[in-house]
């Protein structure tokens, strides 16, 4: 099945500056790739996501790139702020699959004053 | 916006009862989905289900969990026997089209306690 690996596992950054999360997968056929947000206790909320017949998609300070060659793909947040603060999750179909989604581990990211 | 609603919000449930978790997808979705988080961890597929059946279900999904849509409106997960490891937060989810994440919304999970 996919396989979908996720770094950093935490990130610390100021606010103002930028994250970057990145994601590998194995499946080649995947297409389509979502980034959730969890803040705690809360459910993953999509945030941005990604088809495969585009190499980049943006959206106000978040974006996402894709590169389909090397199988990555991250999630950037430019200008954070305390409220991005949260645990990220990047996903992708399963490979065979309709209708599963695999996630990857997360990323705890602390946006600090 | 649309939701999808989850009931209960929390669970708590001794080791080799039955619990059954509901859900009510947004009404005009036609797939529906169950997934599990367990703490600090990864969300988790458990299964898919479209037209009164199950379309795919996971590793974990075995012959302790069952799934079913008893009206028009809820889908429910059944766990026939609990064990200490099914303690997790158990999400629903719903979409239009059965694409892979495309469309989906997340209820707001049930935080099941098994002791």
């Amino acid at each position: 099945g996919e396989n979908v690996e996720q770094h950093p596992s935490t990130l610390s950054v100021q606010e103002g500056d930028s994250a970057v999360i990145k994601c590998t997968y194995s499946d080649s056929a995947s297409n389509y790739f979502p980034w959730y947000k969890q803040e705690l206790g809360k459910r993953p909320q999509l945030i941005i996501d990604i088809r495969s017949n585009v190499g980049e998609k943006k959206d106000q300070r978040i974006a996402v790139t894709l590169n389909k060659t090397a199988k990555h793909f991250s999630l950037h947040i430019t200008e954070t702020q305390p409220e991005d603060s949260a645990v990220y999750f990047c996903a992708a179909p399963a490979a065979g699959t309709a209708s599963k989604l695999t996630f990857g581990t997360g990323t705890r990211l602390q946006v600090t004053l | 916006e649309p939701e999808v609603t989850q009931t209960p919000s929390h669970q708590v449930t001794q080791m080799g009862q039955e619990v059954i978790l509901r859900c009510v997808p947004i009404s005009n979705h036609l797939y529906f989905y169950w997934y599990r988080q367990i703490l600090g961890q990864k969300v988790e597929f458990l299964v898919s289900f479209y037209n009164n059946e199950i379309s795919e279900k996971s590793e974990i999904f075995d012959d302790q969990f069952s799934v079913e849509r008893p009206d028009g409106s809820n889908f429910t997960l059944k766990i026939r026997s609990t064990k200490l490891e099914d303690s997790a937060m158990y999400f629903c989810a719903s979409s239009e089209a059965l694409s892979t994440g495309v469309g989906y919304t997340f209820g707001s999970g049930t935080r099941l306690t098994v002791v």
